[in-house]
């Protein structure tokens, strides 16, 4: 079984550019989450898709970042404008079951360096 | 809201001794709870996990961790470390119907040789 796909791995940018992520989440998982790990803190939430519709997106700062799940599969975070603090891996993961959350299965994150 | 607390910023840890790493989670409702590894450069990884019924839980790798409800813990334990266990761990909560997982600040295992 295939595990959780993410893209880059790594990505260097100046603060004010634009940069997006991509997640192809274990095939029938139907829940997807985004989570946003700066260093030396655990994993917080960003976004929480349930198929291709969001179930929580309330730790999101909606005003730079944004996150779809085409078709309810491959999903893309985007950060726009990105600030210094913004410097963090991106990861995503999956669940398969839709109403109890028995095991979320990690791919191996985006490390994003705002400069 | 739930919550997770690890308490131990950094653990070293001689090989082949024991080691404990403290978890502690807050929730007024009933939760699963997890063990997470993260190795350098790499994503999350189970490591075990605590549904229900007996509140010893085991791992493939020798670390075993016990759900105690009184005292809202899920410490995780390991009788004898190797070098290959340093790693981060995360221990993480999420409630037993569509969630998301609240995840600690994280403990840093080194194993000294």
């Amino acid at each position: 079984e295939a595990g959780v796909a993410q893209s880059p791995r790594y990505k260097i940018i100046e603060k004010r550019q634009s940069v997006a992520f991509w997640c192809n989440p274990i095939s029938g998982h139907a829940t997807l989450y985004w989570y946003q790990q700066i260093l030396g803190q655990g994993p917080k939430l960003l976004i929480q898709f349930q198929n291709n519709g969001v179930v929580d997106d309330s730790q999101l700062p909606k005003d730079r970042f944004s996150a779809e799940r085409l078709k309810g599969v491959d999903s893309t975070l985007k950060i726009q404008p990105a600030k210094l603090e913004d410097s963090a891996v991106y990861l995503c993961a999956s669940s398969p079951v839709r109403y109890t959350n028995t095991e979320a299965f990690f791919g191996q994150g985006t490390r994003l360096t705002v400069v | 809201a739930q919550s997770v607390t690890q308490l131990d910023s950094q653990v070293p840890v001689f090989e082949e001794a024991p080691v404990e790493l403290r978890c502690n989670y807050s929730s007024s409702v009933s939760v699963y709870l997890f063990w997470y590894v993260q190795y350098p450069n790499q994503g999350l990884q189970l490591l075990l996990k605590y549904l229900s019924g007996s509140t010893l839980v085991e791992s493939i790798n020798g670390f075993e961790a016990e759900f105690n409800k009184s005292q809202t813990s899920f410490h995780l334990r390991k009788p004898s470390v190797h070098i290959s266990d340093t790693a981060e761990y995360f221990c993480a909560v999420t409630m037993m119907v569509g969630n998301q997982f609240y995840f600690g600040t994280g403990t840093s295992l080194t194993v000294i040789p």
